[in-house]
Parts: structure tokens; C-alpha cells; sequence
């Protein structure tokens, strides 16, 4: 499985555009990058999935290079209500879901 | 429709003593997956079920097992509790193992 490097913690203001990236320099040819949000004693919830490229929802967008070694996550506009923990993941499809400690997003007025 | 429900929400045990923490996955919904969470961690794997035959098993002692019924409710019970083994619990249901999963709350389970 591959293993996933992001920051411990950000910081950003209101309004901001916010970018959090993850390194996965072993990831494989069949895995999928997933990023997830968790609330404080609330479960992890999906937010965007991609192979390659770009992919956009009405939530984030997921920003993938070439060689598929690390990704961006970018949140449009943040709000107080984004502070959460966000979750890189890589794996295969048909593997169970492999967390890491996650990046800690603050969202300051 | 109804997300994925899980109970107790909170439960407080003693050391030796035994739990089982009972989940339900949103209707439609074949495949469970448990997970632990201990503070300031990520969600480590358990136990992922697929029309009620175990499909995948994380580095948990046996103390650890679960179940999946016919209407793909699931339990996970733990024996022999460790003051360790207090963290949030939580259960996530997918249409397929490959598909997106779906969280529960989790069950805030305290070993004392």
C-alpha cells in the first residue's frame, strides 16, 4: 500500500483559497487518490477521488500531475465550517480504505 | 434516506469486560467495514464484510471479531477489553467493497 506524506497542521483566513498537498512517491498503477473530511467525534466523509489529472465536484478539487506522485486538494473559499481533518488516501479500488494522521485545517476569521 | 446508524453512541466498559458495538448500513448497501480511531490518529482498519462473509482483516488480536447479518446489519465484538482499546469505533457501508464508503458517527467506547 502506498504511503501518503501531508502536513500535520494549516492555517487560513476566511475566504481563502486552500491547498493541501500529499506526497505518494510509491503509489501504483492501480491506485486512486481519495480525499476524505472528519469532523470531531463525526466519521470520515468522502469528498473527492481521482486517477489522473483534474477532477472537480461542487465541494474541492483534486489536482493530480503526470507522474502521479503527490496531489492537491483545493478548497475554494474556505469558511469557518471547513476546519476539520483532511485524509490523503492511495489504494486500490478493492483494499480497504488506509488513513494517516491527516491534515489539521484551521479556518480563522 | 437514512445514513449509516450505529449504537450505542457511547459506552463506557471495564477492563476483561466484553462489548459488542452493532452498526447498520444505509439501505442497499452490502459491504461493512469497521475501523478504530484513537485520539489524535487516523481510522485503522478492522474488519471489512461483503454479503456476510468476512472479505478482509486488519493487524487486530482475535480479541477483535465481528459479523454480518442477512439484512447486512453488522456487530463488532471485543473481548478481554484493554484500557487500549478505548476510541472511537466507527462502521462505514458501501454498495461494493470498491465503492465509496459511507461513515457512521462511531461509538465512543471508554475501557476504564
Amino acid at each position: 500500500l502506498a504511503k501518503t506524506t501531508q502536513p500535520i497542521s494549516m492555517d487560513s483566513y476566511e475566504g481563502q483559497e486552500v491547498n493541501i498537498t500529499c506526497s505518494h512517491n510509491n503509489i501504483a498503477t492501480n491506485d486512486y487518490i481519495t480525499w476524505y473530511q472528519q469532523f470531531p467525534s463525526q466519521g470520515p466523509r468522502f469528498i473527492i477521488q481521482g486517477y489522473k489529472t483534474k477532477v472537480t465536484n461542487e465541494v474541492a478539487s483534486l489536482f493530480i500531475p503526470a507522474d502521479r506522485k503527490s496531489s492537491t486538494l483545493s478548497l475554494p473559499r474556505v469558511s469557518l465550517s471547513d476546519t476539520a481533518v483532511y485524509y490523503c488516501l492511495v489504494g486500490d479500488r478493492n483494499t480497504p480504505l488506509v488513513f494517516g494522521k491527516g491534515t489539521r485545517l484551521s479556518v480563522i476569521a | 434516506d437514512a445514513g449509516v446508524t450505529q449504537s450505542p453512541t457511547h459506552l463506557i466498559k471495564t477492563r476483561g469486560q466484553h462489548v459488542t458495538l452493532r452498526c447498520s448500513p444505509i439501505s442497499g448497501h452490502k459491504s461493512v467495514s469497521w475501523y478504530q480511531q484513537v485520539l489524535g490518529q487516523g481510522p485503522q482498519f478492522i474488519f471489512q464484510y461483503y454479503e456476510k462473509e468476512e472479505r478482509g482483516r486488519g493487524n487486530f488480536p482475535d480479541r477483535f471479531s465481528a459479523r454480518q447479518f442477512p439484512n447486512y446489519s453488522s456487530e463488532l465484538n471485543v473481548n478481554a477489553l484493554l484500557l487500549g482499546d478505548s476510541a472511537l469505533y466507527l462502521c462505514a457501508s458501501s454498495l461494493h467493497p470498491s465503492y465509496e464508503q459511507y461513515f457512521g458517527p462511531g461509538t465512543r467506547l471508554t475501557v476504564t
